[in-house]
Protein backbone atom coordinates (compact mmCIF):
# COMPACT_ATOMS: atom_id res chain seq x y z
CA UNK A 1 0.00 0.00 0.00
CA UNK A 2 1.33 3.70 -0.86
CA UNK A 3 2.00 5.81 2.17
CA UNK A 4 0.20 8.84 0.10
CA UNK A 5 -2.98 8.04 -1.89
CA UNK A 6 -4.26 10.68 -4.06
CA UNK A 7 -7.38 11.02 -5.84
CA UNK A 8 -6.54 10.17 -9.78
CA UNK A 9 -8.96 12.22 -11.82
CA UNK A 10 -7.97 13.41 -14.67
CA UNK A 11 -10.28 16.34 -13.53
CA UNK A 12 -12.08 18.85 -16.36
CA UNK A 13 -14.51 22.06 -14.73
CA UNK A 14 -16.12 24.78 -16.51
CA UNK A 15 -14.60 28.04 -15.71
CA UNK A 16 -16.00 29.46 -12.33
CA UNK A 17 -16.14 26.55 -10.63
CA UNK A 18 -15.15 24.92 -6.96
CA UNK A 19 -12.39 22.56 -7.16
CA UNK A 20 -11.70 19.88 -4.41
CA UNK A 21 -8.17 18.14 -4.57
CA UNK A 22 -8.14 15.09 -1.77
CA UNK A 23 -5.01 13.17 -0.78
CA UNK A 24 -5.35 10.83 2.25
CA UNK A 25 -2.46 9.32 4.29
CA UNK A 26 -1.10 6.00 6.11
CA UNK A 27 1.75 7.41 8.15
CA UNK A 28 0.25 9.02 11.14
CA UNK A 29 4.18 10.44 11.77
CA UNK A 30 3.95 12.75 8.56
CA UNK A 31 4.95 16.49 9.90
CA UNK A 32 3.98 18.94 7.33
CA UNK A 33 1.56 18.83 3.78
CA UNK A 34 2.29 20.75 1.08
CA UNK A 35 0.55 21.54 -2.29
CA UNK A 36 2.55 21.83 -5.62
CA UNK A 37 1.35 23.14 -8.99
CA UNK A 38 2.97 21.58 -12.13
CA UNK A 39 2.34 22.86 -15.49
CA UNK A 40 3.02 20.78 -18.63
CA UNK A 41 7.18 20.47 -19.68
CA UNK A 42 7.90 22.22 -16.09
CA UNK A 43 8.80 21.64 -12.44
CA UNK A 44 6.64 21.49 -9.59
CA UNK A 45 6.07 24.75 -8.07
CA UNK A 46 4.82 25.27 -4.35
CA UNK A 47 1.42 25.97 -3.74
CA UNK A 48 0.49 25.82 -0.06
CA UNK A 49 2.37 24.57 2.93
CA UNK A 50 1.08 23.54 6.20
CA UNK A 51 1.65 21.85 9.65
CA UNK A 52 -1.40 21.97 11.44
CA UNK A 53 -4.61 20.34 10.98
CA UNK A 54 -7.26 22.94 9.93
CA UNK A 55 -7.61 25.23 6.96
CA UNK A 56 -4.94 27.82 5.80
CA UNK A 57 -6.63 30.28 2.73
CA UNK A 58 -4.37 32.31 0.26
CA UNK A 59 -6.49 33.88 -2.54
CA UNK A 60 -8.33 31.42 -4.26
CA UNK A 61 -6.60 28.81 -2.79
CA UNK A 62 -7.47 26.80 0.97
CA UNK A 63 -5.55 24.33 2.34
CA UNK A 64 -7.24 21.77 4.50
CA UNK A 65 -5.80 19.14 6.97
CA UNK A 66 -7.51 16.46 8.90
CA UNK A 67 -4.78 14.50 11.03
CA UNK A 68 -7.29 12.13 12.62
CA UNK A 69 -8.59 11.27 9.89
CA UNK A 70 -5.28 11.76 7.92
CA UNK A 71 -6.64 13.54 4.66
CA UNK A 72 -5.91 16.49 3.00
CA UNK A 73 -7.71 18.89 0.47
CA UNK A 74 -6.99 21.85 -1.36
CA UNK A 75 -9.45 23.85 -2.62
CA UNK A 76 -9.56 25.95 -5.72
CA UNK A 77 -12.71 28.90 -5.52
CA UNK A 78 -13.74 30.69 -8.75
CA UNK A 79 -10.92 27.59 -11.05
CA UNK A 80 -9.48 29.61 -14.01
CA UNK A 81 -8.33 28.37 -17.35
CA UNK A 82 -4.70 29.14 -15.97
CA UNK A 83 -5.60 26.97 -12.88
CA UNK A 84 -5.23 23.93 -15.71
CA UNK A 85 -2.21 21.64 -14.27
CA UNK A 86 -1.37 18.96 -12.45
CA UNK A 87 -1.32 19.27 -8.75
CA UNK A 88 0.85 16.72 -6.16
CA UNK A 89 0.16 16.64 -2.88
CA UNK A 90 3.03 15.97 -0.68
CA UNK A 91 3.54 15.24 3.30
CA UNK A 92 7.36 15.27 5.36
CA UNK A 93 8.61 13.24 7.65
CA UNK A 94 11.99 13.71 9.03
CA UNK A 95 13.59 15.74 6.05
CA UNK A 96 11.86 13.38 3.58
CA UNK A 97 8.90 14.32 1.34
CA UNK A 98 6.56 11.62 -0.01
CA UNK A 99 4.56 13.05 -3.14
CA UNK A 100 0.80 11.42 -4.20
CA UNK A 101 0.70 10.16 -7.99
CA UNK A 102 -0.67 14.19 -9.17
CA UNK A 103 -4.43 15.29 -10.51
CA UNK A 104 -4.27 16.63 -13.68
CA UNK A 105 -7.07 19.47 -13.88
CA UNK A 106 -8.39 21.29 -17.09
CA UNK A 107 -10.26 24.25 -16.77
CA UNK A 108 -12.26 25.16 -19.48
CA UNK A 109 -13.30 28.57 -20.71
CA UNK B 1 12.19 32.82 -12.54
CA UNK B 2 14.02 29.58 -11.56
CA UNK B 3 16.85 29.77 -8.86
CA UNK B 4 17.32 26.05 -9.70
CA UNK B 5 18.92 25.91 -13.01
CA UNK B 6 19.01 21.93 -14.76
CA UNK B 7 20.52 21.36 -17.98
CA UNK B 8 20.34 20.09 -20.92
CA UNK B 9 16.17 20.48 -20.90
CA UNK B 10 15.80 17.84 -23.41
CA UNK B 11 18.41 14.59 -24.15
CA UNK B 12 18.16 11.95 -26.84
CA UNK B 13 20.82 9.17 -26.50
CA UNK B 14 22.39 6.48 -27.58
CA UNK B 15 22.47 2.81 -25.28
CA UNK B 16 25.83 2.66 -23.54
CA UNK B 17 27.04 6.66 -23.63
CA UNK B 18 27.68 7.83 -20.77
CA UNK B 19 25.76 11.27 -19.72
CA UNK B 20 25.89 13.98 -16.87
CA UNK B 21 22.75 15.93 -15.51
CA UNK B 22 23.62 19.27 -14.72
CA UNK B 23 21.79 21.11 -11.36
CA UNK B 24 22.59 24.36 -9.93
CA UNK B 25 21.07 26.53 -7.45
CA UNK B 26 21.77 30.38 -6.63
CA UNK B 27 19.39 30.29 -2.99
CA UNK B 28 22.42 28.84 -1.16
CA UNK B 29 20.54 25.63 0.22
CA UNK B 30 22.58 22.74 1.89
CA UNK B 31 20.02 20.15 1.09
CA UNK B 32 19.80 19.26 -3.03
CA UNK B 33 17.72 15.71 -4.01
CA UNK B 34 17.26 14.34 -7.26
CA UNK B 35 13.90 12.72 -8.37
CA UNK B 36 12.71 10.65 -11.52
CA UNK B 37 9.31 11.18 -12.34
CA UNK B 38 7.41 8.91 -15.31
CA UNK B 39 3.72 10.21 -16.59
CA UNK B 40 1.02 10.17 -14.05
CA UNK B 41 3.50 8.63 -11.61
CA UNK B 42 4.43 9.83 -7.96
CA UNK B 43 7.91 11.35 -7.86
CA UNK B 44 10.84 8.98 -7.21
CA UNK B 45 13.46 10.06 -4.50
CA UNK B 46 16.85 8.49 -6.26
CA UNK B 47 19.35 10.47 -4.79
CA UNK B 48 20.07 13.47 -2.23
CA UNK B 49 22.51 15.68 -0.34
CA UNK B 50 22.38 17.07 3.10
CA UNK B 51 25.54 19.23 2.35
CA UNK B 52 28.98 19.40 0.65
CA UNK B 53 30.71 16.02 0.27
CA UNK B 54 27.52 14.40 1.29
CA UNK B 55 25.22 12.16 -0.66
CA UNK B 56 22.49 8.89 -0.18
CA UNK B 57 20.87 6.91 -2.24
CA UNK B 58 16.77 7.90 -2.12
CA UNK B 59 14.11 5.14 -2.19
CA UNK B 60 14.20 4.29 -5.73
CA UNK B 61 17.13 2.05 -6.34
CA UNK B 62 18.86 3.91 -9.51
CA UNK B 63 22.09 2.51 -11.44
CA UNK B 64 23.24 6.67 -11.29
CA UNK B 65 25.45 8.47 -9.52
CA UNK B 66 26.18 11.65 -7.73
CA UNK B 67 28.52 14.42 -5.73
CA UNK B 68 28.12 17.72 -4.19
CA UNK B 69 31.67 18.93 -4.48
CA UNK B 70 30.02 22.54 -4.08
CA UNK B 71 27.04 23.55 -2.61
CA UNK B 72 25.40 25.16 -5.64
CA UNK B 73 26.19 21.86 -7.98
CA UNK B 74 24.65 18.04 -7.99
CA UNK B 75 25.40 16.93 -11.19
CA UNK B 76 23.75 12.88 -11.83
CA UNK B 77 25.72 10.92 -13.96
CA UNK B 78 24.50 7.52 -15.80
CA UNK B 79 28.18 5.79 -16.71
CA UNK B 80 25.74 3.53 -19.33
CA UNK B 81 22.23 4.45 -20.22
CA UNK B 82 19.84 2.35 -21.07
CA UNK B 83 16.06 2.29 -22.67
CA UNK B 84 15.04 2.18 -18.95
CA UNK B 85 16.46 5.32 -17.44
CA UNK B 86 14.24 7.26 -20.03
CA UNK B 87 12.46 8.95 -17.73
CA UNK B 88 12.33 12.81 -16.57
CA UNK B 89 14.62 13.98 -13.65
CA UNK B 90 13.91 16.69 -11.38
CA UNK B 91 16.20 18.36 -8.90
CA UNK B 92 15.15 20.26 -5.89
CA UNK B 93 16.86 22.22 -2.81
CA UNK B 94 15.35 22.89 0.11
CA UNK B 95 16.93 25.38 3.29
CA UNK B 96 15.43 23.51 6.05
CA UNK B 97 14.81 20.00 7.28
CA UNK B 98 10.99 20.42 6.40
CA UNK B 99 11.17 23.12 4.19
CA UNK B 100 9.21 22.97 1.05
CA UNK B 101 11.19 21.81 -2.26
CA UNK B 102 12.05 24.13 -4.75
CA UNK B 103 12.56 22.53 -7.97
CA UNK B 104 13.97 23.01 -11.10
CA UNK B 105 12.41 22.48 -14.98
CA UNK B 106 13.97 19.03 -15.25
CA UNK B 107 15.46 16.86 -17.57
CA UNK B 108 13.42 14.69 -19.98
CA UNK B 109 15.60 11.82 -20.92
CA UNK B 110 15.00 9.81 -23.95
CA UNK B 111 17.67 6.68 -24.03
CA UNK B 112 16.88 5.07 -27.72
Amino acid sequence: QKEVEQDPGPLSVPEGAIVSLNCTYSNSAFQYFMWYRQYSRKGPELLMYTYSSGNKEDGRFTAQVDKSSKYISLFIRDSQPSDSATYLCAMTLAGKSTFGDGTTLTVKP
Amino acid sequence: EADIYQTPRYLVIGTGKKITLECSQTMGHDKMYWYQQDPGMELHLIHYSYGVNSTEKGDLSSESTVSRIRTEHFPLTLESARPSHTSQYLCASSQGNNSPLHFGNGTRLTVT
